[in-house]
């Protein structure tokens, strides 16, 4: 059973560059997310999508992009890298039976 | 708007000892209100949630919350720490119909033997 895969696990990365965050669930959840996870301010939500074709702003959009062409795929782009993005990264995505959210093994980004 | 506030960023008890994490909520719609758990470089796993139904709710390793809507509030209890509760755990809410899920910024919880 794989839940959400999450790749690459860990990442370094120079500033400037642009970096592609992958996500996929096998689970047929309509909804999924993107959070990055920071000592002290917990998880924030970057993007959204409720369902394949459409996306959502969260509450820390700004550097980020996202697509969602189909249902199991939830890629997270940063266009240009920059220090303050260095995070870890989870993907998640939401059971429509129970509310809960499913999240993969995160994605450590450290951006020089 | 909702937020959540998790009262201390850090707990520490010792193992066999009553395991209290606070989380106050605000929120202008009914909530769902769930907690997290997070062991170190791991994603999140659910703990247990409240959606309107029962409020005092259950979860896995003999966690359990209950729902107070007079104080706000969401209170994660176990009545006897183990070594293994060691983790950072997380409230979160869900108002409305957008399904977003916000988080309180986590209490680390440490057992001490």
């Amino acid at each position: 059973i794989a839940g959400i895969t999450q790749a690459p696990t860990s990442q370094i990365l120079a500033a400037g560059r642009r970096m592609t965050l992958r996500c996929t669930q096998d689970m047929r959840h309509n909804a999924m997310y993107w959070y990055r996870q920071d000592l002290g301010l917990g998880l924030r939500l970057i993007h959204y999508s409720n369902t394949a074709g459409t996306t959502g702003k969260g509450e820390v959009p700004d550097g980020y992009s996202v697509s969602r062409a189909n249902t199991d795929d939830f890629p997270l782009t940063l266009a240009s890298a920059v220090p303050s993005q260095t995070s870890v990264y989870f993907c998640a995505s939401r059971s429509p039976n129970t509310g809960e959210l499913f999240f993969g093994e995160g994605s450590r980004l450290t951006v020089l | 708007a909702q937020s959540v506030t998790q009262l201390g960023s850090h707990v520490s008890v010792s193992e066999g000892a009553l395991v209290l994490l606070r989380c106050n909520y605000s929120s202008s719609v009914p909530p769902y209100l769930f907690w997290y758990v997070q062991y170190p470089n791991q994603g999140l796993q659910l703990l247990l949630k409240y959606t309107s139904a029962a409020t005092l709710v259950k979860g896995i390793n003999g966690f359990e919350a209950e729902f107070k809507k007079s104080e706000t509030s969401f209170h994660l209890t176990k009545p006897s720490a183990h070594m293994s509760d060691a983790a950072e755990y997380f409230c979160a809410l869900s108002g409305g119909s957008n399904y977003k899920l916000t988080f309180g910024k986590g209490t680390l919880l440490t057992v001490n033997p």
